[in-house]
């Protein structure tokens, strides 16, 4: 089964701040990587997939990159809308498996 | 618009059994693959089982194997619990998937989820 390694677990950041959360793959997943934002209470939304596509209706402050098997959540100016809980998901092989989520918290 | 609706959760005993029941609507639904996610109180997301759009396969987390079934009709997404465990506790969503195929898929929309407490 493949692992998701999503760190930091949790971050403190202001409203502006450039925030940057990472995901790493045990094995490759090649670009079938997603990312999703939960808020409390909410179903989880798409944001990024295929590592680096926005999804429709996403801000353009919200980015994703890969090497290797590394990927990379970017949100250019954090908004107060964008405290939350963000997960990682691969798509290469059954078991999809989740990250461990990162909580993004008011500083 | 894409809507999803879930239904069945609720409070059971261990052992005992629940079937949950997604009604898609806004969408071809035979083209698309669908999953169930499910969340424990104050956890993160853990895949559960995935169908595809002509339900001719079907994947399972090892953790629920042998004991959840996934299956579809044309407008609704099942999953029958079986066996349940306090581990079960959860509220479990669907997600309706990007493609029809079972891989290399993203969770594009998602339901509000059904809440389901295994009591011990």
């Amino acid at each position: 089964d493949i692992q998701m390694t999503q760190s930091p677990s949790s971050l403190s950041a202001s409203v502006g701040d450039r925030v940057t959360i990472t995901c790493r793959a045990s094995q490759t997943v090649s670009t079938y990587l997603n990312w999703y934002q939960q808020k409390p209470g909410k179903a989880p939304k798409l944001l990024i997939y295929a590592a680096s596509s926005l999804q429709s209706g996403v801000p353009s402050r919200f980015s994703g990159s890969r090497s290797g098997t590394d990927f990379t959540l970017t949100i250019s100016s954090l908004q107060p809308e964008d405290f939350a809980t963000y997960y990682c998901q691969h798509s290469y092989s059954a078991p999809l498996t989740f990250g461990g989520g990162t909580k993004v918290e008011v500083k | 618009e894409v809507q999803l609706l879930e239904s069945g959760g609720g409070l059971v005993q261990s052992g005992e059994s629940l079937r949950l029941s997604c009604a898609a609507s806004g969408f071809s639904f035979s083209s698309y693959a669908m999953s169930w996610v499910r969340q424990a109180p104050g956890k993160g997301l853990e895949w559960v089982s995935s169908i595809t759009g002509s339900a001719d396969k079907r994947f399972y987390a090892d953790s629920v194997e042998g004991r959840f079934t996934i299956s579809r009709d044309s407008s609704t997404l099942y999953l029958q619990l079986k066996g349940l465990r306090a581990e079960d506790t959860a509220v479990y969503y669907c997600a309706k998937e990007s493609n029809a195929g079972p891989m290399y898929n993203w969770f594009e929309s998602w339901g509000q989820g059904t809440l389901v407490t295994v009591s011990s």
